[in-house]
This record gives C-alpha cells, sequence and structure tokens, in this order.
C-alpha cells in the first residue's frame, strides 16, 4: 500500500535561516509527488509537484524539492525563509495508477519562522 | 483562477443532528473530493466524486455520506453528527482530464459537535 510519512510534526527556524521538510513515501507503482502549503485560515495550495523529467523542482516563491528514487524521498527545502512561509506543509503522493486524481497525504509538518 | 467554496467558515452543532457541508467548484471539474483534517493525521479522504451521481468511498467513509446532484456542488451528510466528527473539513475538485491533476482546495469548515 502506499503511504506517505513527514518525519518532522514541526519545524522552527528563524528569518533567513535555511530549512529542510523531510518527506518519505512508499510506493508500487509510477510516483507523482506533491507538496501542498496551507497558510492560516486557508485551504491547501499547491507549492509544487514531481511528475517526470528532471528531479529537482522548484516553485514560484524559492521552495525546491528533490525526487530520490534510492531513497524514496522528497524533500522540500529553502535556502533563506520568511515569516511569510509560516504555514502548514504537506507531502502528497498521487494514489494508485487509474485516473482518479486521488492522493495520499502525509501528516503534515508546520513550518515557524521566528523573526 | 478555479474557486471552490464551502457554505459555512465555522458550524457548530448538537450530537445527533443530521448536517450538510456544501462545497461549489466553478471551473467545471469532473472530480470532487472530501477530506477530515485532524492535527497529527494529516488529510484522510472521506469520499470522492468522478461524475455526477458517482461517487466511491475514500478511507474513512463510516458516519457520512455525500451527494452529487450537479457537477459543481458536492454535499458531505453526517447523517447523526457525533463528538468524534468534530473536525476541519475540506473540499477539493480537480479536473479529471489527465493521468496527474492537480487538487484545488476550498477554505475549510470547521465543525464543533457538542
Amino acid at each position: 500500500a502506499q503511504s506517505v510519512t513527514q518525519l518532522d510534526s514541526q519545524v522552527p527556524v528563524f528569518e533567513e535561516a535555511p530549512v529542510e521538510l523531510r518527506c518519505n513515501y512508499s510506493s508500487s507503482v509510477s510516483v507523482y509527488l506533491f507538496w501542498y502549503v496551507q497558510y492560516p485560515n486557508q485551504g491547501l495550495q499547491l507549492l509544487l509537484k514531481y511528475l517526470s523529467g528532471s528531479t529537482l523542482v522548484e516553485s514560484i516563491n524559492g521552495f525546491e524539492a528533490e525526487f530520490n528514487k534510492s531513497q524514496t524521498s522528497f524533500h522540500l527545502r529553502k535556502p533563506s525563509v520568511h515569516i511569510s512561509d509560516t504555514a502548514e506543509y504537506f507531502c502528497a503522493v498521487k494514489h494508485g495508477s487509474g485516473n482518479t486524481g486521488k492522493l495520499i497525504f502525509g501528516q503534515g509538518t508546520t513550518l515557524q519562522v521566528k523573526p | 483562477d478555479v474557486k471552490v467554496t464551502q457554505s459555512s467558515r465555522y458550524l457548530v452543532k448538537r450530537t445527533g443532528e443530521k448536517v450538510f457541508l456544501e462545497c461549489v467548484q466553478d471551473m467545471d471539474h469532473e472530480n470532487m473530493f472530501w477530506y477530515r483534517q485532524d492535527p497529527g493525521l494529516g488529510l484522510r479522504l472521506i469520499y470522492f466524486s468522478y461524475d455526477v451521481k458517482m461517487k466511491e468511498k475514500g478511507d474513512i467513509p463510516e458516519g457520512y455520506s455525500v451527494s452529487r446532484e450537479k457537477k459543481e456542488r458536492f454535499s458531505l451528510i453526517l447523517e447523526s453528527a457525533s463528538t468524534n466528527q468534530t473536525s476541519m473539513y475540506l473540499c477539493a475538485s480537480s479536473p479529471g482530464t489527465g493521468k496527474v491533476d492537480t487538487q484545488y482546495f476550498g477554505p475549510g469548515t470547521r465543525l464543533t459537535v457538542l
């Protein structure tokens, strides 16, 4: 069965410091991976996704994630965080091989950026 | 921009009440989803629908039912609300045209059952 594990429930970090949010997955089918972000009192928004091709994917606000097949990981990184990056981040993997569009989500990691 | 709206941001109900949570999307998406979000558990899929009047159980369907009479609207029904259904409920939709669709989420409904 497919699953997603986010290894840290909370990550506190100071502004302008680098950050890594860890995500590991298990899947026996083709892997499609996502990071979603949830800002306070809002729904989830897609941050970035890996479907195929280059293993390094980037978002428009400076985050990047690298698909590592040998380590079954899809860690999210940012070299310098801002206060506005404070949010909950969810890693997700596409469920199964069909076209249902279903995703399996991890438990979430709360990023707390301190001034 | 895709817009997914949910009928209420906050809702307080009593045990045993029948509860309706409404979700509407404006982008003609085929797929719609209902999740509940609980601290430490992430998002868990309750039900999803891939077409009008079509539905499929997710991972935690017990105590819930759904209705999709029109393409743009997907309703979640708690037949007899219980305190363990106190949670944040998130609706999402996706186009359904590709093998891997992006899901678009509504703002959520925080339901408290007393």
